[in-house]
């Protein structure tokens, strides 16, 4: 069965660093979204990407986030100074459809800790 | 807003117990619903889904009825196995806004033999 893959499992880096966290989605997939979970909290809608751009994204978006999909398969999330609170673990995922009533498909995750 | 809650964990049963476990949502227009599951050390599975009211959606044993006038959607299973232990979400998307889920906190499931 087709998987979503994220890399790497868990990513330790220090306060003020920049981190890249990778996705690979489904090849025939064409919506790419991020969340994320603080432990112990939901998880959370980040953004959704389509057509080369992003279609939407949440507060919690800010300017030290962005995304790229900087080939034909790759989609990447870039956390440009992380502070502590960006700790939690963070999910890819990617869809077929852009409707939501289709489900999507989930990465395992990348746990990030700021330290 | 478009909220889920779901009943916290953990959640520990015994081999062929009978599971349930609650969620309700709060929605401005007409959601989907889904359950998800999480096993150790993977992604989020769609485990199921109800897209309208009076829906059941069932996979693997799992069911769950989209009830509109409770505004719930709980997962029932009526004989878990050891393979079950895994945390499980309850989630919605709203019809006129495709692109985004909200989702429950998570319930662990650790069912022992």
């Amino acid at each position: 069965e087709p998987e979503v893959t994220q890399t790497p499992s868990h990513q330790v880096t220090q306060m003020g660093q920049e981190v890249i966290l990778r996705c690979v989605p489904i090849s025939n997939h064409l919506y790419f979204y991020w969340y994320r979970q603080i432990l112990g909290q939901k998880v959370e809608f980040l953004v959704s990407f389509y057509n080369n751009e992003i279609s939407e994204k949440s507060e919690i978006f800010d300017d030290q986030f962005s995304v790229e999909r900087p080939d034909g398969s790759n989609f990447t999330l870039k956390i440009r100074s992380t502070k502590l609170e960006d700790s939690a673990m963070y999910f890819c995922a990617s869809s077929e459809f852009g409707q939501g009533a289709h489900g999507y498909t989930f990465g395992s995750g990348t746990r990030l800790t700021v330290v | 807003g478009d909220s889920v809650t779901q009943m916290e964990g953990p959640v520990t049963l015994s081999e062929e117990a009978f599971l349930t476990i609650n969620c309700t949502y709060t929605a401005t227009g007409y959601p989907s619903l889904f359950w998800y599951v999480q096993y150790p050390g993977e992604g989020l599975q769609l485990l199921l889904k109800a897209t309208k009211a009076d829906d059941k959606g069932s996979n693997k044993g799992f069911e769950a009825t989209y009830r509109k006038e409770t505004t719930s959607f709980h997962l029932e299973k009526g004989s878990v196995q050891v393979s079950d232990s895994a945390v499980y979400f309850c989630a919605l998307s709203e019809g006129y806004n495709f692109n985004k889920f909200y989702f429950g906190s998570g319930t662990k499931l650790n069912v022992k033999p």
